[in-house]
């Protein structure tokens, strides 16, 4: 029973390019959350799929940034134009429902975006 | 704004001591808790949870303290092992009766050191 999977593990990216991170929840989960942890930071949230639809979004910025999570294939979290300022580590974690209580959050090992 | 944060950024303790972890939360509307470890290249890993209408909650070596007059918990290893070295998080939620989702509130982090 495979965990939260994350690709890649490593991301480099420079000034301007595109960063594309991959995030396939554990099997039966349809809820995906991504999280932002800055050098010496707790993760930070940044929003909340559900299938096919973004229940919120109120940590992402509001350029550059975008996520799905399609009917078929992984959450993908987008970030265009990268800046300096984007190197972080990018957290994905999943749950079979949308409460974090009784159905604990699941969290994948995470990207570790460097941006150069 | 409502944050998470924790008092102590590093401790270190000796194999076989008992460790405390502190954590101050500010918002009072918050009822669930929860702390994770985090282990270098890794994502948090959930150790144990509380709910706001508990004071105490026991685990397998650890203990979570809750005291919601000084809006203060804790996290209480006993036995530190080198294995329990890792970055430790406490992190907030509003369960809200239930209908809320996994948006987490995370503090700073705490890093133990158990020297052998």
């Amino acid at each position: 029973n495979a965990g939260v999977m994350q690709n890649p593990r490593h991301l480099v990216r420079r000034r301007g390019q595109e960063a594309r991170l991959r995030c396939s929840p554990m099997k039966g989960h349809s809820h995906v959350y991504w999280y932002r942890q800055l050098p010496e930071e707790g993760l930070k949230f940044m929003v909340y799929l559900q299938k096919e639809n973004i229940i919120d979004e109120s940590g992402m910025p509001k350029e550059r940034f975008s996520a799905e999570f399609p009917k078929e294939g992984p959450s993908i979290l987008r970030i265009q134009q990268v800046v300096r300022g984007d190197s972080a580590a990018y957290f994905c974690a999943s749950s079979p429902r949308p409460g974090a209580t009784n159905e604990k959050l699941f969290f994948g090992s995470g990207t570790q975006l460097s941006v150069l | 704004g409502e944050n998470v944060g924790l008092h102590l950024p590093t401790l270190s303790v000796q194999e076989g001591d008992n460790s405390i972890i502190n954590c101050a939360y500010s918002n009072s509307a918050s009822d669930y808790f929860i702390w994770y470890k985090q282990e270098s290249g890794k994502g948090p890993q959930f150790i144990i949870d509380i709910r706001s209408n508990m004071d105490k909650r026991q685990g397998q070596r650890v203990t979570v303290l809750l005291n919601k007059t000084v809006k203060h918990l804790s996290l209480q290893i006993a036995a530190t092992q080198p294995g329990d070295s890792a970055v430790y998080f406490c992190a907030e939620n509003i369960d809200a009766g239930g209908t809320s989702y996994g948006k987490l509130t995370f503090g700073q982090g705490t890093i133990l050191t158990v020297h052998p």
